[in-house]
């Protein structure tokens, strides 16, 4: 079936440097990608999505561009903040399976 | 708008006892979703309507587990004589048309603990 592999963690980095979270996925069909963020004490929100492949989708500086070649879905931002510090879910929807498909999370703290 | 609200925010229950937990959808969405969240099992679906069909049940882990959603809104999730394991964050979401390529919205959550 489908599946969704991320970077488990966790990550600690400093203010203002680059991120990178990786993500893969296996999928039978052409599915739309999806980067949920959980802030702590909060619930899932969207951060960035892209549906087909090639696109980029883009938030708040972070950007994720889908490579169908690598089935990949990587989650970049220039320079991270506190406010960063959360824990990021990659995702994958199927046509004629409108599930969400979840990797097992990403914690990402940031020190000032 | 109003977003997506989940009733309770926590409930905790004597094992065996059967739990209902609520969800009310975006209004005018027209797909819902239920999942769970745990540490050892990360996000799992367990079920989707669409309207007042459910045409995936297929997460639902045993026949303990059912849910049904009226008047194409709000949806209730029932779980009959509750396990331990069944301790989990219940999340509920809501899309506008469950195309798979719309956004799902999520609520915050219900908590259960089964003592």
């Amino acid at each position: 079936g489908d599946s969704v592999t991320q970077m488990e963690g966790p990550v600690t980095l400093s203010e203002e440097a680059f991120l990178t979270i990786n993500c893969t996925y296996t999928a039978t069909g052409y599915p739309s990608l999806f980067w949920y963020v959980q802030y702590p004490g909060e619930g899932l929100q969207l951060l960035l999505k892209a549906t087909k492949a090639d696109d980029k989708g883009s938030n708040k500086g972070f950007e994720a561009t889908y490579r169908k070649e690598t089935t990949s879905f990587h989650l970049e931002k220039g320079s991270v903040q506190v406010s960063d510090s959360a824990v990021y879910f990659c995702a994958l929807s199927q046509g004629g399976s409108e599930k969400l498909v979840f990797g097992k999370g990403t914690k990402l703290t940031v020190n000032p | 708008g109003a977003g997506v609200s989940q009733s309770p925010s926590n409930k905790v229950t004597e094992k065996g006892k059967d739990v209902e937990l609520r969800c009310d959808p975006i209004s005018g969405h027209t797909a819902l979703y239920w999942y769970r969240q745990s540490l050892g099992q990360g996000l799992e679906f367990l079920i989707y309507f669409q309207g007042n069909s459910a045409p995936d049940k297929s997460g639902l882990p045993s026949d303990r587990f059912s849910a049904e959603r009226t008047g194409g809104s709000v949806s209730t999730l029932t779980i009959q004589r509750t396990q331990q394991e069944d301790s989990a964050v219940y999340l509920c979401a809501s899309s506008p048309t469950g195309f798979f390529t719309d956004t799902q919205y999520f609520g915050p959550g219900t908590r259960l603990t089964v003592l």
